[in-house]
């Protein structure tokens, strides 16, 4: 059975700094890797979606990496604002292409 | 992007009660919707996989007599809290996957429900 760990659970960084976030799966056998933000009370939005065969996908000033052969994604966030203070989900979808895996996300807050 | 709603996004209603959440893609037909719960400060969890035109698939644990679930049209799913109590009271959210190979799925903005 798929699990999908974030880390850290939660995070806190003065506005401007770089930050990385880490999400790792315990099969490597996926189809796709998703981040998503979800702000409080409210639903998903989608961030990135990177396919197995691909390393990286960029969005402005987010990049996200899949290693799939170590179970790790990660999510680089350049020059954070207060505004890109939320929380944080990955998840994968496996290799038959079916439905996603959360992981429990890692709660972000960018300090003015 | 692609646009999911839900409505209403925010219900209260006594035990005892039905309660019917709708989600919609705005702007693609989607053959495949899901269903999520969120309790705070936790994950989705995945409760059921709705396809068009046929029944609902079901996640263990998950009462398909308490959450009805009907996809009738391409852009309509419906979840339905029969009978609810307190311990029903969370967050709902739909998704809906965009047909193409990536399989990339859109959510909806949630469902706050509150059983008094």
């Amino acid at each position: 059975k798929q699990e999908v760990t974030q880390i850290p659970a939660a995070l806190s960084v003065p506005e401007g700094e770089n930050l990385v976030l880490n999400c790792s799966f315990t099969d490597s056998a996926i189809y796709n890797l998703q981040w998503f933000r979800q702000d409080p009370g409210k639903g998903l939005t989608s961030l990135l979606l990177i396919q197995s065969s691909q390393r990286e996908q960029t969005s402005g000033r987010l990049n996200a990496s899949l290693d799939k052969s170590s179970g790790r994604s990660t999510l680089y966030i350049a020059a954070s604002q207060p505004g890109d203070s939320a929380t944080y989900l990955c998840a994968v979808r496996p290799g038959s292409a079916r439905q996603l895996t959360f992981g429990s996300g890692t709660q972000l807050t960018v300090l003015p | 992007g692609a646009v999911v709603s839900q409505h209403p996004s925010r219900v209260i209603c006594k035990s005892g009660t039905s309660v019917k959440i709708e989600c919609r893609s705005l702007d693609f037909q989607a053959t495949t919707m899901f269903w999520y719960r969120q309790f705070p400060k936790q994950s989705l969890m995945l409760m059921a996989t709705s396809n068009e035109g046929s029944k609902a698939t079901y996640e263990q644990g998950v009462e398909k007599d308490k959450f009805l679930i009907n996809h009738a049209s391409l852009t309509l799913s419906t979840l339905t809290v029969t009978s609810a109590h307190p311990e029903d009271s969370s967050f709902y959210i739909c998704s809906a996957r965009r047909p193409g190979q990536t399989y990339e799925q859109y959510f909806g903005p949630g469902t706050r429900l509150t059983v008094t």
